[in-house]
């Protein structure tokens, strides 16, 4: 298997605009996670879903950031409008019914 | 609230063992995982205990202790490349899928 799948691996934008992370979680994984890492706030759960469902997304910050499963093998987290305080490595990883997560190679987002 | 607390960084030498702790206090508890993040990697998984007791894969081993809300990763026969990040993490959700919280993770330096 490929493993978990994130793009774009770098990402460099001006505030205000919009941002869209992507995500193509294992094959057959019914759980997928986002995550963001700073150095201050470490690693955050933004949000999770289990079978395209979202369960959890109490980290989501604010109003600006928004997620998507639209279904089994694709996921979104959109930043609009993005603000320098969103750069961080944003990481996308699933599990399966055995719980151990696996994560993406993450997303590097530098908002000037 | 929830919250992990680990050391902030360790320095040991080669060949050496290092024992990194855990404490946590979270409200829902159903195991602790242990994670490996090299200098811009994903994280890793490393090693899972559900149960008190010592779990052992190759030179890393894994301790848990669920009356004193406690664990340790303990890494033997230190290389250089064991230089990286680890981070606890507990399963507080239950659910198979495994909703994970982290600990802000301990910084590994393995000396020559």
């Amino acid at each position: 298997d490929a493993g978990v799948i994130q793009s774009p691996r770098h990402e460099v934008t001006e505030m205000g605009q919009e941002v869209t992370l992507r995500c193509k979680p294992i094959s057959g994984h019914d759980y997928l996670f986002w995550y963001r890492q700073t150095m201050m706030r470490g690693l955050e759960l933004l949000i999770y879903f289990n079978n395209n469902v979202p369960i959890d997304d109490s980290g989501m910050p604010e109003d600006r950031f928004s997620a998507k499963m639209p279904n089994a093998s694709f996921s979104t987290l959109k930043i609009q409008p993005s603000e320098p305080r969103d750069s961080a490595v944003y990481f996308c990883a699933s599990s399966g019914t055995g719980g151990t997560q696996y994560f993406g190679p993450g997303t590097r987002l530098l908002v000037l | 609230g929830q919250s992990l607390e680990q050391p902030s960084e360790v320095t040991a030498v080669e060949g050496a063992i290092v024992q990194i702790n855990c404490t946590y206090q979270t409200s829902g508890f159903y195991g602790l995982s242990w994670y490996q993040q090299h200098d811009g990697g994903a994280p890793t998984f490393l090693s899972y205990n559900a149960l008190d007791g010592l779990e052992e894969t190759g030179r890393f081993s894994s301790f848990l202790s669920r009356s004193d809300s406690y664990g340790y990763l303990l890494l033997q026969e230190l290389q250089m490349k064991d230089s990286a990040s680890y981070f606890c993490a507990v399963n507080s959700a239950g659910n198979q899928g495994g909703k994970l919280i982290f600990g802000q993770g301990t910084e590994l330096s393995v000396k020559p």
